[in-house]
């Protein structure tokens, strides 16, 4: 199946600094998804990217999709403490990035 | 999220022993997936199923197995020849969109299970 690459595997941030994980694919996606897991919790969808180049926002988070749809980013601005969690990219396949962990210091 | 019940929340079993997890939804969704994560992890495809009476290995099936008898139902069977069965076991559900791959997941609380 497709590998969908993750990085940073962690990110630590002072409130109020931006924040950006980026997920890589070895093939051509038909689309990506990503995902938010809170400590504990489980995941839950945040947002599907579909069409080459396609920009997403959802407040203070964007999304993107790449012209190759081959890779993808979420970028968080002006983080908050509620922002705290492992967020995941997702390719068609279902197969799952690693995972970025973001903790946020107030 | 809601529509996708898992039980129980937590499960301890003595080793050798097989434990099957739950999984329901009332989401009418065609597929659903078990997921297992290990602490500071991803999460790894065991198995997935597009249609009732089918069902796929995923990338970690050895030792597992599971049935899609119902559309609602999708239990996962932990056997003793799973390695190191302790995880957190994630069951999900999406529409089956065939050729544009999947569709969001709806990811059910998950099942804490533990081999002593």
């Amino acid at each position: 199946g497709q590998q969908v690459m993750q990085i940073p595997q962690y990110q630590h941030v002072q409130e109020g600094e931006d924040f950006t994980t980026y997920c890589n694919s070895s093939t051509t996606l038909s689309n990506i998804q990503w995902y938010k897991q809170r400590p504990g919790g489980h995941p839950v969808f945040l947002i599907q990217l579909v069409k080459s180049g396609e920009v997403k926002k959802q407040k203070r988070l964007t999304f993107q999709f790449g012209e190759a749809k081959k890779n993808s980013s979420l970028h968080i601005t002006a983080t908050q403490t509620t922002d705290v969690g492992t967020y995941f990219c997702a390719g068609s396949d279902m197969r799952f990035g690693a995972g970025t962990r973001l903790t946020v210091k107030p | 999220d809601g529509g996708i019940t898992q039980s129980p929340k937590y499960l301890f079993r003595k080793e050798g022993q097989n434990v099957t997890l739950s999984c329901e939804q009332n989401l009418n969704h065609d597929a659903m997936y078990w997921y297992r994560q290990d602490p500071g992890q991803g999460l790894r495809l065991i198995y997935y199923s597009q249609i009732v009476n089918d069902f796929q290995k995923g990338d970690i099936a050895e030792g597992y197995s599971v049935s899609r008898e119902k559309k609602e139902s999708f239990p996962l069977t932990v056997t003793s020849a799973q390695k190191n069965p302790t995880a957190f076991y994630l069951c999900a559900s999406s529409i089956y969109t065939g050729g544009s791959g999947a569709d969001t997941q709806y990811f059910g609380p998950g099942t804490r299970l533990t081999v002593l």
